[in-house]
């Protein structure tokens, strides 16, 4: 049982360089979502999917990208990272819009 | 805009004792879902309450719904150590589209 994979789990960026987070999922869940947790501010909804081909900005989309080609899989761009991205991200899916999400186990991102 | 705020945001309490964490939010949702952290680790679903007046009970652990007074509540009941992490609450206001709003958090410690 894989679950909800992202890759990788640690990434330390310059400002100004881009990069792919990594996410897939196994369970043939239609809804995805990315977050971001900071110290002291719970999680914050990056973009959001209700299913391939749908993606949608969530709470604080500026400086990301998302696509959802496949149903599996829901990548996170950063377009050009700035320190203020320095956070952890999660990765979670759900089967149903009632049902609970299913967490990734996170990417530690650092912006120097 | 949204608020979901949690109370206490730390609580230290003796193994055996009951406490209660309390989650308030600013706008109509009828669908609120617990989750638990532990330090460094992915987030865990606990309940997902999904009408007014829900409890849901699993183990020292019960929470409750209530969606006229936007409130929702976590009791703990002779805790013990394991019960140590990070308590999270989320509701989603605009079902079907998966748009969860996160409380700060609550972290717990539980002391023998």
């Amino acid at each position: 049982n894989a679950g909800v994979t992202q890759t990788p789990k640690f990434q330390v960026l310059k400002t100004g360089q881009s990069m792919t987070l990594q996410c897939a999922q196994d369970m043939n869940h239609e809804y995805m979502s990315w977050y971001r947790q900071d110290p002291g501010m719970g999680l914050r909804l990056i973009h959001y999917s209700v299913g391939a081909g749908i993606t949608d900005q969530g709470e604080v989309p500026n400086g990301y990208n998302v696509s959802r080609s496949t149903t599996e899989d829901f990548p996170l761009r950063l377009l050009s990272a700035a320190p203020s991205q320095t956070s952890v991200y999660f990765c979670a899916s759900s089967w149903r819009n009632n049902q609970p999400q299913h967490f990734g186990d996170g990417t530690r991102l650092s912006i120097l | 805009e949204l608020k979901v705020e949690q109370n206490p945001l730390f609580l230290s309490m003796q193994e055996g004792k009951n406490y209660t964490i309390y989650c308030n939010y600013s706008t109509t949702s009828d669908r609120l879902y617990w989750y638990r952290q532990d330090p460094g680790k992915s987030l865990e679903s606990l309940f997902v309450l999904l009408s007014n007046g829900a409890v849901k009970q699993e183990g020292r652990l019960m929470a409750s719904l209530d969606t006229k007074a936007r409130l929702s509540t976590l009791h703990i009941t002779a805790a013990v150590h394991d019960l140590s992490a990070t308590y999270f609450c989320a509701v989603d206001p605009r079902p079907p589209l998966n748009q969860f709003y996160f409380g700060t958090g609550t972290s717990l410690t539980v002391i023998p």
